[in-house]
């Protein structure tokens, strides 16, 4: 069964530290695979896509990686602000696929106190 | 800076009422999308749109139908809205090649059916 999963459901730090954020997928045959991140009551905001031949890729202080042997990927933040509170949501989509082949995770909620 | 529109970001029905969802986007993109977004079981597809007059089903298209009469507005009708269609409610839009270009989404709809 097609299914992506995020760990931890949720995680609470303080500004300025850093965090990582898990995604296990079983998706096949696997395309390319997405972080979102959504703000409380705002539509998800795509943060970096990676495809299979990619390991790591940054946005700012975020770092995502993809390990397509384990099937897992890894979202990485630094320096934690106030504005990273949010939800961040993995998203994986299969080779060959329509747009109905997205494949979301829950999301991690996550909270950075001052 | 280019955006998806929802027409209103709060929305309270009665049971029964038919219900107008709109979204617009000014991207000319040629996909749009409607999820709803529910806690716990994330976002989930409701129609999708790959061109004018073109619609397919999502994975819960039950209780919902769609129109797409121009290529900038789809619009999500709830026939008879019943308190189960309690949700968030986003619009997506993409470039044909959607899951690599990835999706823009609106702010949402938050509908509460009473």
């Amino acid at each position: 069964k097609n299914q992506v999963e995020q760990s931890p459901q949720s995680l609470i730090i303080l500004e300025g530290k850093n965090c990582t954020l898990q995604c296990n997928y079983t998706v096949s045959p696997f395309s390319n695979l997405r972080w979102y991140k959504q703000d409380t009551g705002r539509g998800p905001v795509s943060l970096t896509i990676m495809t299979f031949s990619e390991n790591t890729k940054s946005n700012g202080r975020y770092t995502a990686t993809l390990d397509a042997d384990t099937k897992q990927s890894s979202l990485h933040i630094t320096a934690s602000q106030l504005s990273d509170s949010a939800s961040y949501i993995c998203v994986v989509s299969r080779r060959g696929g329509n747009n109905r082949k997205l494949i979301w995770g829950l999301g991690t909620s996550l909270a950075v106190n001052p | 800076d280019v955006k998806v529109t929802q027409s209103s970001r709060y929305l309270v029905k009665r049971t029964g009422e038919k219900v107008f969802l709109e979204c617009v986007q000014d991207m000319d993109h040629e996909n749009m999308f409607w999820y709803r977004q529910d806690p716990g079981l994330g976002l989930r597809l409701i129609y999708f749109s790959y061109d004018v007059k073109m619609k397919e089903k999502g994975d819960i298209p039950e209780g919902y139908s769609v129109s797409r009469e121009k290529k900038e507005r789809f619009s999500l009708i709830l026939e008879s809205a019943s308190t189960n269609q309690t949700s968030m409610y986003l619009c997506a839009s993409s470039p044909r090649a959607g899951p690599i270009h990835g999706y823009t989404f609106g702010s949402g709809t938050r509908l509460t059916v009473v």
